[in-house]
């Protein structure tokens, strides 16, 4: 069952406390893409990856976001420190390349007190 | 730089309908436009793809269609059910990145 797992599924913390989200892409995928959903804002693209190496992260808060895929299997997404405007739901999707169908997770909810 | 725009935001018919949810963008310079569907508290679902060379692309009582040259694409979803319920959302690739529009909730009354 080939699917895109992320995890936790749910966390919550206290301003101030660093936070790491967990991918692992489709098996084979080579395209790995972080994306935040909030209601004001919709979908918004933070960051993506080919092969391994980030693209653009142009769509992420430099100063406490990073973004990194140590292996194939595993992408990671850190909040460092974490605010209360940093609650939302963060989705994790893998693809097979440019121009192909992205698959997404099941998203990791966020909530910062 | 890449606008989605759905239209309508929100939809509520009976069941039986048919239904267009209709989807806009600003560039047509793409590679595909993908239809999703949301359902409350979960992820996303991939419905169609459509790659920019085709015209629509079907899957049961769904259809997209996708016109590149006018920026627009729309999903037809046939005898609506009180399943479909959902948020349908459409995303556009071009180069690596994928820009989402907001969605359309669409509820199906029974």
């Amino acid at each position: 069952d080939a699917r895109v797992t992320q995890t936790p599924r749910h966390k919550v913390t206290e301003m101030g406390q660093e936070v790491t989200m967990r991918c692992q892409p489709i098996l084979g995928h080579n395209t790995v893409f972080w994306y935040r959903q909030t209601m004001m804002q919709g979908l918004e693209l933070l960051a993506y990856f080919r092969n391994r190496a980030p693209l653009d992260d142009s769509g992420m808060p430099k100063d406490r976001f990073s973004a990194e895929m140590p292996d194939a299997t595993l992408a990671t997404l850190k909040i460092q420190p974490s605010e209360p405007r940093d609650s939302a739901v963060y989705f994790c999707a893998s693809g097979a390349g440019q121009g192909l169908e992205a698959f997404f997770g099941q998203g990791t909810r966020l909530t910062v007190v | 730089k890449q606008e989605v725009t759905q239209i309508p935001a929100a939809l509520s018919v009976p069941e039986g309908e048919n239904l267009v949810l209709n989807c806009s963008f600003t560039d047509s310079a793409i590679y595909n436009l993908q239809w999703f569907r949301q359902d409350p508290g979960k992820g996303l679902t991939s419905l169609l793809l459509i790659q920019s060379s085709q015209r629509e692309q079907t899957s049961g009582r769904l259809n997209a269609s996708l016109d590149k040259s006018s920026g627009r694409s729309t999903l037809y979803i046939a005898a609506s059910q009180p399943g479909d319920s959902a948020t349908y959302l459409c995303a556009v690739s071009g180069g690596f990145k994928t820009i989402f529009g907001a969605g359309t909730r669409l509820f199906v009354k029974a």
